[in-house]
């Protein structure tokens, strides 16, 4: 079946550096990719909608001179968390649309922690 | 898109069949009810999707009342690897998903 791949699954950062998140459809083209964050015990937030060889649409609320996404190929997608603050410390998940019997497909996600 | 109600938790005995229901009742024509599970610290998984009909696959089976306003999603036998988060979600013509709280179901053996 379709799988998205994310990457990597855990990383830890200093505060104020930056970290990338990559996202790929390995079997599958994604024209439309979506970023996800999840705070502890809570459901996922959908941050925003990624459009191969277009901007983002960012939900409202989502800084997107914080998180930039890049959506460059129709198989990658990437996220990068910009001066990264302890508060940003979560659960990234990507996701991608795919039609027909999988559904959409998400990523395992990626836990960061930003110390 | 319409928004989701569901029940925040809910038990089952390990063999017995889980019913997890959950409110749509605002719901459009267009929008698909999506279900997934999301295990501790994993991306969500897929489960099932319907419109209008009844579906059923090799996981569960998805009850879609008349109306449309209702669904419920059937565990046929629940084991111990299906205790999870579950949600239900009404997809719109935007594809996005917006996830509401779930249900965290506890299979108790």
């Amino acid at each position: 079946g379709a799988v998205v791949s994310q990457h990597p699954s855990r990383v830890i950062c200093k505060s104020g550096t930056s970290v990338k998140i990559e996202c790929r459809s390995l079997d599958f083209q994604a024209t439309t990719m979506f970023w996800y964050r999840q705070f502890p015990k809570q459901s996922l937030m959908l941050m925003a909608t990624s459009n191969e060889g277009s901007k983002a649409t960012y939900e409202q609320g989502v800084e997107k001179d914080k998180f930039l996404i890049n959506h460059a190929s129709l198989t990658l997608s990437t996220l990068t968390v910009t001066s990264a603050h302890p508060e940003d410390s979560s659960f990234y998940i990507c996701s991608a649309n795919l039609r027909g019997d999988y559904g959409y497909t998400f990523g395992s996600g990626t836990r960061l922690t930003v110390v | 898109d319409a928004k989701t109600t569901q029940p925040p938790s809910m038990d089952c005995a390990e063999g017995r069949a889980a019913n997890l229901p959950c409110n749509h009742s605002t719901i459009s024509g267009n929008e698909y009810v999506y279900w997934y599970r999301q295990i501790h610290s994993q991306g969500p998984q897929y489960i099932i999707h319907g419109l209008k009909n009844n579906e059923t696959n090799e996981m569960a089976s998805l009850i879609i009342t008349e109306d449309r306003k209702s669904s419920t999603l059937i565990l046929p036998h629940a084991t111990l690897r299906d205790t999870a988060v579950y949600y239900c979600i009404a997809q719109g013509a935007g594809n996005q998903f917006y996830f509401g709280t779930g249900t965290s179901l506890t299979v108790i053996p």
